[in-house]
């Protein structure tokens, strides 16, 4: 059936370090997705969405990129801060179906001062 | 600008009484609001979709009877957890689309914790 999800749970990295946190979708006419960060207690906050027709974004110090052929979407986050600690969700927007999201497993990124 | 509230941050009830659960966009309009539940260390699960001024549409093995949505404004979505018991103690999150903006971006609240003793 249709999935987003993850392959790592954790990850952990040193400031000001990249990180690359990486998501894999199961339906190949999936075509508009969004990186969500969520902290500790709180709801989800937009990130940075990327479109089928496009196969990288960039937004302040991230970046999506979108590998359609291999189903597989990633999010960078560059010079990593003690700040960025939070799990981030990778989610389908089913626009098609009222908008629903179906989000994927979760990546809780630790950041190690 | 879009900010979505949720009323109660938290919430602790006895087994077998209701509970009610507002979000409410406070600078825009949302016809269509979202509520997803979240248990510790897991993904967001959507419930259900929420439309001003219809009947909610449920995700498959969530119980309508059990949690009833109501969308009585553009502004304001309830959720009552019925008859609550100790396994619905959940994370209880609410997004909103804004109507003005990007159709595809969704408003989240800041959740409601529910446990249920």
């Amino acid at each position: 059936g249709e999935s987003v999800g993850l392959h790592l749970p954790t990850l952990s990295v040193q400031e000001g370090d990249n990180s690359i946190i990486n998501c894999a979708y199961s339906n190949s006419a999936s075509d508009y997705f969004i990186w969500y960060k969520q902290e500790s207690g709180k709801g989800p906050q937009f990130i940075i969405d990327i479109r089928s027709n496009m196969d990288k974004r960039q937004g302040q110090r991230v970046t999506v990129l979108l590998n359609k052929t291999v189903k597989h979407l990633s999010l960078q986050i560059a010079a990593t801060q003690p700040g960025d600690s939070a799990v981030y969700f990778c989610a389908e927007n089913k626009y098609n179906q009222g908008g629903k999201l179906i989000f994927g497993q979760g990546t809780e990124l630790s950041v190690k001062p | 600008g879009a900010v979505v509230s949720q009323h109660p941050s938290w919430v602790i009830c006895k087994s077998g009484t209701s509970v009610k659960i507002e979000c409410r966009s406070l600078d825009f309009q949302a016809t269509t609001m979202f509520w997803y539940r979240q248990f510790p260390k897991q993904s967001l699960m959507l419930m259900a979709t929420s439309n001003e001024g219809s009947k909610a549409t449920y995700e498959q093995g969530v119980e309508k009877d059990k949690f009833l949505i109501n969308h009585a404004s553009l502004t304001l979505s309830t959720l009552t957890v019925t008859s609550a018991h100790p396994e619905d103690s959940s994370f209880y999150i609410c997004s909103a689309r804004d109507l003005q903006h990007n159709v595809g971006e969704q408003y989240f609240g800041p959740g409601t914790r529910l446990t249920v003793t």
